[in-house]
């Protein structure tokens, strides 16, 4: 199925330091969204984006929306181990109702 | 306040069988989405319902269906199991139409043998 590419695949890091991760697509989407999830769990939501050029932070998270709306990049500061996990970025089309279309994922590992 | 509940947690089925997965949305939630992940991919959609109609369907076979109930909870169908069936099976409650924030409940795991 269609899906959005993301990268890197994985990341291996030490405590303290900053992440960064993107997501590009061969499309343009309405709106786009980073979600965590951690093993044997579902996707949690992180961050929404819902313009072009947009910058949206929480907490030590701050995630942008492109503006050509065909990708997003989501940064993480001073990396905690709790931050471990596969960051899934997502877009959604209003003209395709409530689907989302995820990339592969950012497995992300944090040595304390 | 509740968040997306899924049942079961966790099955076991044979190939050939048939399964059913049940969803209840968060609550004043009116859309419900389906999808599948299997392991080290992210979530493909299923479908989509919202106040018990069809809005959206991914690109799976006739085997998987799925219908929503009038107090909004859903029910995902797959028929004629295989063993490529294996994943997790997500459930997303969002509040509108076209979401588009979308919560996850915790997954069933089915896997087939």
């Amino acid at each position: 199925g269609q899906q959005l590419n993301q990268s890197p695949q994985s990341m291996f890091i030490q405590e303290g330091e900053d992440v960064s991760m993107n997501c590009t697509s061969s499309s343009i989407f309405n709106t786009w969204l980073w979600y965590k999830q951690d093993p044997g769990e579902g996707p949690v939501l992180l961050i929404a984006l819902y313009k072009a050029g947009e910058l949206t932070s929480n907490g030590r998270l701050t995630a942008q929306f492109g503006i050509t709306r065909k990708d997003s990049f989501l940064n993480i500061s001073a990396s905690i181990p709790s931050d471990v996990g596969i960051y899934f970025c997502a877009g959604q089309n209003y003209n395709q109702g409530g689907k989302l279309i995820f990339g592969q994922g950012t497995e992300l590992s944090v040595k304390p | 306040d509740a968040g997306v509940t899924q049942s079961p947690t966790h099955l076991i089925k044979t190939r050939g069988q048939h399964v059913t997965l049940r969803c209840s949305p968060i609550s004043g939630h009116k859309s419900v989405s389906w999808y599948q992940q299997v392991l080290g991919q992210g979530p493909q959609f299923i479908f989509q319902y919202y106040e018990k109609e069809e809005r959206g369907r991914g690109n799976f076979p006739d085997r998987f269906s799925a219908r929503q109930f009038p107090n909004y909870s859903s029910e995902l169908n797959v028929n004629a199991l295989l063993l490529g069936d294996s994943a997790l099976y997500l459930c997303a409650s969002t509040p509108r139409d076209r979401g588009p924030e979308a919560f996850f409940g915790q997954g069933t795991r089915l896997t087939v043998v």
